[in-house]
């Protein structure tokens, strides 16, 4: 079974700062998924950020980028030049990979980021 | 397309009350999944189904029961509602074997009194 552990319940920051998310996990499989979920208020599960265990290159998507280390079990969150609007529930999941199918995600706990304007 | 839908988006219960959460989606997915969310705690695997037919149980399933009868829907049961189902509940669906992004619904907040 695969575990993922987030360390900071709640994380406070002003606008246009750069915060970075912790995110660690523990499995035995190989090959598998890491991923950035954002929860804002509406609580509606929104996907920031993907990185596949056998890319070396870690995943950018605009503000959004990781730092994916594979042999420590770590994969952090950065959000560049933060806005109002990143003001949401973060979660780290896991998923291992099924060839040919598809498999649960396996959530951390969350953190909780606050945009200061 | 809609997406993920789930009905209805709250409902209050009295314990050994049963009911049933729907879900159902318009992406041909064969992968669906329920998740439930506690404060303070990140969603938690209820049952999945890889297809039509096919289900399984996740990381809590006890008091929940599911079918698969058709690709769209993947109906969530509770038999005999208890206050610790008191919970919000997600839908999810994925396409098999593609880019493993699972697209949520916006989830079903239940109170068991």
């Amino acid at each position: 079974a695969q575990t993922v552990t987030q360390s900071q319940p709640e994380m406070s920051v002003q606008e246009a700062e750069t915060v970075t998310l912790s995110c660690t996990y523990d499995t035995s499989e190989n090959n598998y998924y890491l991923f950035w979920y954002k929860q804002p208020p509406s609580r509606q599960m929104i996907l920031v950020i993907r990185q596949e265990a056998y890319k070396q290159q870690n995943a950018t998507e605009n503000r959004f980028s990781v730092n994916f280390q594979k042999a420590a079990k770590s994969f952090s969150l950065k959000i560049s030049d933060s806005q109002l609007g990143d003001t949401a529930m973060y979660f780290c999941a896991f998923m291992k990979h099924v060839w040919g199918g598809a498999d649960g995600l396996t959530f951390g706990k969350g953190t909780h980021l606050i945009i200061q304007p | 397309n809609a997406g993920v839908t789930q009905t209805p988006k709250f409902q209050v219960l009295k314990t050994g009350q049963s009911m049933t959460l729907q879900c159902a989606q318009d992406m041909n997915h064969e992968y669906m999944s329920w998740y439930r969310q506690d404060p303070g705690m990140g969603l938690r695997l209820i049952h999945y189904s890889v297809g039509a037919g096919i289900t399984d149980q996740g990381e809590v399933p006890n008091g929940y029961n599911v079918s698969r009868s058709t690709t769209e829907d993947f109906p969530l049961r509770l038999l005999s509602a208890a206050p610790s189902q008191t919970s919000v509940y997600f839908c999810a669906s994925q396409r098999r074997g593609a880019d493993n992004e699972q697209f949520f619904g916006p989830g079903t907040r239940l109170t068991v009194l």
